[in-house]
């Protein structure tokens, strides 16, 4: 089945510590989205790719960045994680343009903690 | 800027009962409007989009939601809950250029 793929599930890493969470998607959907959740909160989207285009929010702090390869692989590089940075991550993927429709495709979230 | 405003936090009906929650928008570009559902250990997923044309959409499990353009908003609705219908629900704008925004959600329980 096509599916959206997060690696790991749960993450542990220590304070100031760089991680790497990762995102495959075998849909072949143009757009590649990286959300935080926190608890009981809406997620949050940090930033998404439109085919090569990166785009940015503009509240996404500076610590954050990705990375993506081709179309199939998305990164979420936290260089430097603080407490307030715990939280779920979810990576989601959508087919936009002309023939789009633009609805997203979850995968199942990385669990991110901080000690 | 694009936003977009749940009006319920947490909603709790017994079972049978009708539901509607309220979606408010704000986006000045073609917007395409989505619910999205969330169950309990499970990962967020598709309950019904527009795009264009009939402004009632129709989505899984007996959902509906409807535009109303000059209101700015899309409202779900279904008849008659069910105890499987507990969840989170959040509605979501997404622009042509792929930007998402997300409302707050609304925990919906439904009472057996």
């Amino acid at each position: 089945d096509a599916m959206v793929i997060q690696n790991p599930r749960y993450q542990v890493t220590q304070f100031g510590k760089p991680v790497t969470l990762s995102c495959s998607q075998t849909l072949n959907h143009n757009v590649m989205y990286w959300y935080q959740q926190k608890s009981s909160q809406a997620p949050k989207l940090l930033f998404h790719y439109y085919d090569k285009d990166f785009n940015n929010e503009a509240d996404t702090p500076d610590n954050f960045q990705s990375r993506r390869p081709n179309t199939s692989f998305c990164f979420l590089d936290i260089r430097s994680p603080g407490l307030g940075d715990a939280a779920m991550y979810l990576c989601a993927t959508s087919r936009a343009g002309p023939q789009g429709s633009y609805e997203q495709y979850f995968g199942p979230g990385t669990r991110l903690t901080v000690t | 800027a694009q936003s977009v405003s749940q009006h319920n936090h947490h909603v709790i009906l017994s079972e049978a009962a009708s539901l509607e929650l309220g979606c408010n928008y704000s986006y000045g570009g073609t917007v395409n409007l989505f619910w999205y559902v969330q169950y309990p250990g499970q990962h967020l997923q598709l309950l019904l989009k527009y795009f264009s044309g009939d402004p009632l959409v129709k989505g899984i499990k007996g959902f509906e939601a409807e535009f109303i353009k000059s209101k700015f908003s899309f409202n779900l609705r279904k008849p008659s809950v069910q105890w499987s219908d507990t969840a989170e629900y959040f509605c979501a704008v997404t622009s042509n250029a792929g930007k998402s925004t997300f409302g707050d959600g609304t925990t919906l329980t439904v009472k057996p």
